[in-house]
């Protein structure tokens, strides 16, 4: 499988706790990003890498969160002393050059976070 | 702040109608519009996508017609079928530095197609 892969693709945790998710872009693409969707809307932009470089983060990304793309592959989207509000599905997308449009992302299947 | 807004929020159709999803943006620093599906469990996959100089664009049952001074675009699906039950978001591409393209979606249309 060439997709977009996420790990683990489930997470139940406690309030306080922290979760870790990882994300392997397709192996050409080198650009990354992580979006948010909650239930009933559109996935929501978090942040986006080119290579191991964190160029945009939303302010959405509070300091509870943070991503890194140590070596330009995967990467990795923590979130301490989760809050039930992290309730949501968290999507990785990568994308490279040379896509039909700007902007053209290829989705992971999500990892979906349950907080109590 | 919606900068995609979508509508209806859910929709269903018997086998072989049309069903039409509409979409609006106030931004015009937009330049592409694409659709993407979405089936349950799976990530959002690009579905068709259009560039903002065209007013139609026809990839097999799926049309975007896209009105430029009205600044609104909609998705078409012709002879639908139960296979295409999904939920459809619109989105916008904006240049957003460097060479980033940033997405903004809307909230998705739940589409159901009845047999």
């Amino acid at each position: 499988d060439t997709g977009v892969s996420q790990d683990p693709r489930h997470k139940i945790t406690k309030r306080g706790q922290n979760v870790t998710f990882r994300c392997d872009p397709i192996s050409e693409h080198n650009r990354l990003y992580w979006y948010r969707q909650t239930l009933g809307q559109g996935p929501e932009f978090l942040t986006y890498f080119q290579n191991e470089a964190q160029l945009e983060k939303s302010r959405l990304l509070s300091d509870r969160f943070s991503a890194e793309r140590p070596k330009g592959s995967f990467s990795t989207l923590e979130i301490q002393r989760t809050e039930q509000g992290d309730s949501a599905m968290y999507l990785c997308a990568s994308s490279s050059p040379g896509q039909t449009f700007p902007g053209e992302l290829f989705f992971g299947e999500g990892s979906r976070l349950t907080v109590l | 702040q919606q900068q995609v807004k979508q509508s209806p929020q859910s929709l269903i159709v018997q086998k072989g109608g049309i069903p039409i999803i509409n979409c609006a943006y106030e931004n015009t620093a937009f330049d592409y519009f694409p659709w993407y599906q979405q089936f349950p469990g799976k990530g959002p996959a690009l579905l068709i996508a259009i560039r903002p100089d065209v007013s139609e664009k026809k990839e097999g049952r799926f049309t975007i017609s896209f009105n430029k001074s009205a600044k609104q675009f909609s998705l078409h699906i012709m002879d639908s079928q139960p296979g295409d039950s999904a939920t459809y978001f619109c989105a916008a591409s904006q240049y957003s530095g460097g060479s980033n393209y940033k997405l903004t979606f809307g909230k998705g249309t739940l589409l159901t197609v009845n047999p």
